[in-house]
């Protein structure tokens, strides 16, 4: 089992639908979560970190169960510009080396 | 400007014969890594470097070097490239801590026949 899974999708939305990506870990000592974007062929970007409380920026909200080890990002009043891929990133406590999901990809279609 | 730089952005090559692959960061973090890219597999880290000096092992190591004599610095050498080491390389940086952000560099690409 990988150490973090994404639902590699293709999402196909239309502009302006809300979308939900879920992201589970295995490991219950991850203490950091990210959401990345990369867009093709580009590299990864920060988009946003998640804490425990759950995060808001914008038009993205994150999410964090540590109970059942998953975080979550919805994206509402998707635009063109949302279409990449989105990476679920945990670190382990302790530790300096991220784990990266194999992303999750949207289209947004006019 | 900030940034991670890489080197060659493309390379094809042959089994066999030696390539190294530079990265560079001018923010002065402490920590780099080299992750390669496999459809469907994500990100894997390679090896990582708390420092100067101090180097470490990540998922999938077999077949690199790496070396860090100076901070910005951290190159990725393959000494023997085999086809199974066909990929899309990023080299990143973050400061000292677990919850920093990650810099990537732009990519590159490698194709070994």
């Amino acid at each position: 089992r990988k150490e973090v899974e994404q639902d590699p999708g293709p999402f196909n939305v239309p502009e302006g639908a809300t979308v939900a990506f879920n992201c589970t870990y295995s490991n219950s000592a991850s203490q950091s979560f990210f959401w990345y974007r990369q867009d093709c062929r580009k590299e990864p970007k920060l988009l946003m970190s998640v804490y425990s409380s759950g995060n808001e920026d914008g038009r993205f909200t994150a999410q964090l169960n540590r109970a059942s080890q998953y975080i979550s990002l919805l994206i509402r009043d998707s635009k063109l510009s949302d279409s990449a891929t989105y990476l679920c990133v945990v670190n382990r406590r302790g530790h300096n080396d991220m784990r990266f999901g194999a992303g999750t990809r949207l289209t947004v279609k006019p | 400007e900030a940034q991670v730089t890489q080197n060659p952005r493309y390379l094809i090559t042959v089994t066999g014969k030696k390539l190294t692959v530079t990265c560079s960061q001018n923010m002065n973090h402490e920590y780099m890594s080299w992750y390669r890219q496999d459809p469907g597999l994500g990100l894997r880290q390679i090896y990582y470097s708390m420092n100067v000096e101090v180097t470490d092992k990540g998922d999938v190591p077999e077949g690199y070097k790496v070396s860090r004599k100076e901070k910005r610095n951290f190159p990725l050498i393959l000494e023997s490239p085999s086809p199974n080491q066909t990929s899309l390389y990023f080299c990143a940086s973050f400061p000292t801590g677990s919850g920093s952000e990650q810099y990537f560099g732009p990519g590159t690409r490698l194709t070994v026949t």
